[in-house]
């Protein structure tokens, strides 16, 4: 059955360093895959979406990268604030219908 | 940008008794919207996908008389809870893909059910 494991389930990283987040997955071709974050108590707000045919994307401070023959995607934040301490999930998906992983806690210490 | 809205943000209700959550696209119109469940330090299962017009279609497991999905228009879907029991308390978290924008979903706030 399809898997998606992400790193970690909590991560420590000290603000103004770069936090590198993991997302693996087997038994899957996804189309795309999707990075989201998820505050306590609250629904996942999207942050960036990467196609199977590409490498990485870039938006303001995130960056991510996709490779399908590891079956693998990076995520990171660099100059890391402590706003940014929330949960980030890893979302696979192929047409309208998306998993996602359990999500990695990252913690930002001033 | 889309922005889906999603009430109630908490209810409790008596076992026995059904509840029932409203996803509404606000800006755009979602002829597909997703209903999730989350439990605490797990990943959101999707539970149903609502199609405007016609019906649901459940994920193997989920039991279609004990929720209840209506998506009646493009910007409303609501999942009715029936027949409420304590294992039913949850996190739901509904969605809607807005072709127009970024392509991503776009998820409303959540409702935290409790049933006692």
């Amino acid at each position: 059955s399809q898997k998606i494991e992400q790193n970690s389930e909590a991560l420590n990283i000290q603000e103004g360093k770069t936090a590198t987040l993991t997302c693996n997955y087997t038994n899957y071709s996804p189309a795309y895959l999707q990075w989201y974050r998820q505050d306590p108590g609250r629904g996942p707000v999207f942050l960036l979406l990467i196609r199977e045919n590409e490498k990485e994307k870039r938006k303001e401070r995130l960056k991510v990268t996709f490779d399908t023959t590891l079956k693998q995607s990076l995520f990171h934040i660099t100059a890391s604030q402590p706003a940014d301490s929330a949960t980030y999930l890893c979302a696979l998906g192929r047409d309208d219908k998306i998993i996602f992983g359990k999500g990695t806690r990252l913690h930002i210490l001033p | 940008g889309a922005v889906v809205s999603q009430h109630p943000s908490r209810v409790i209700c008596k076992s026995g008794t059904s509840v029932k959550i409203e996803c509404r696209s606000l800006d755009f119109q979602a002829t597909t919207m997703f209903w999730y469940r989350q439990f605490p330090k797990k990943s959101l299962m999707l539970m149903a996908t609502s199609n405007e017009g016609s019906k649901a279609t459940y994920e193997q497991g989920v039991e279609k008389d004990k929720f209840l999905i209506n998506h009646a228009s493009l910007t409303l879907s609501t999942l009715t809870v029936t027949s409420a029991h304590p294992e039913d308390s949850s996190f739901y978290i509904c969605s809607a893909r807005d072709y127009q924008g970024h392509y991503g979903y776009t998820f409303g706030s959540g409702t935290r059910l409790t049933v006692v």
